[in-house]
């Protein structure tokens, strides 16, 4: 099955603290991206970080990083120094069969 | 600026009444796509485009159709909606199919009765 999950529908984080969200993905194949994407209130879908399966070196942008371990199929987000624009449903989504399979969604309040 | 730009971003409709949303990119992306996003599913792909040459179903294709006659356009017809296609669709464009982030569409909020 192509699934991707996501185990928390909700999260909240105080502001300037750190929060991990979690993703784990079901695949065959080899080689793959993951990415997560924010979708603040506007309901635009932001690419916040991509990762390339075939690379060991944790992805990093800024405030957020990942903790991507392959053999265990999972892709967290951790976003360090939260702030209150960060407030978003968050949506971990892997490649694959020309798509890209998104989890169901972490909805994070980051509370001042 | 590049984006992808969808149309309208809001439509209320009639059961049975043909609409379409288009969607228009500027970046000369090959590969574009069409997602729902429903409340508890999050985004699933209806129909998928890998050039002008090549469309194809995504996971949820029926009651859709889709046109890619020119690179830049992809826009998604709903021939006879129905109330089960009350969602938020959007579409949106890469590159190439894989490696590379997906730009979105601001999204389009669909309601039929």
């Amino acid at each position: 099955a192509q699934t991707v999950t996501q185990s928390q529908p909700e999260m909240s984080v105080q502001e300037a603290e750190t929060v991990t969200l979690s993703c784990t993905y079901d695949t065959s194949e080899s080689n793959y991206y993951l990415f997560w994407y924010k979708q603040p209130p506007s309901r635009q879908m932001i690419l916040v970080i991509r990762q390339e399966a075939y690379k060991q070196q944790n992805a990093t942008e800024n405030r957020f990083s990942v903790n991507f371990q392959k053999a265990a199929k999972s892709f967290s987000l951790k976003i360090s120094d939260s702030q209150l624009g960060d407030t978003a449903m968050y949506f971990c989504a892997r490649t694959g069969a020309n798509n890209l399979f998104f989890g169901t969604g972490t909805r994070l309040t980051v509370i001042p | 600026e590049a984006q992808v730009t969808q149309n309208p971003r809001y439509l209320i409709t009639v059961t049975g009444k043909k609409l379409t949303v288009t969607c228009s990119q500027n970046m000369n992306h090959e590969y574009m796509s069409w997602y729902r996003q429903d409340p508890g599913l999050g985004l699933r792909q209806i129909y998928y485009s890998m050039n002008v040459e090549v469309t194809d179903k995504g996971d949820v294709p029926e009651g859709y159709k889709v046109s890619r006659k020119e690179k830049r356009n992809f826009p998604l017809i709903l021939e006879s909606p129905s109330p089960n296609q009350t969602s938020l669709y959007f579409c949106a464009s890469s590159l190439f199919w894989g490696n590379y982030g997906y730009t979105f569409g601001s999204g389009t909020r669909l309601t039929v009765v």
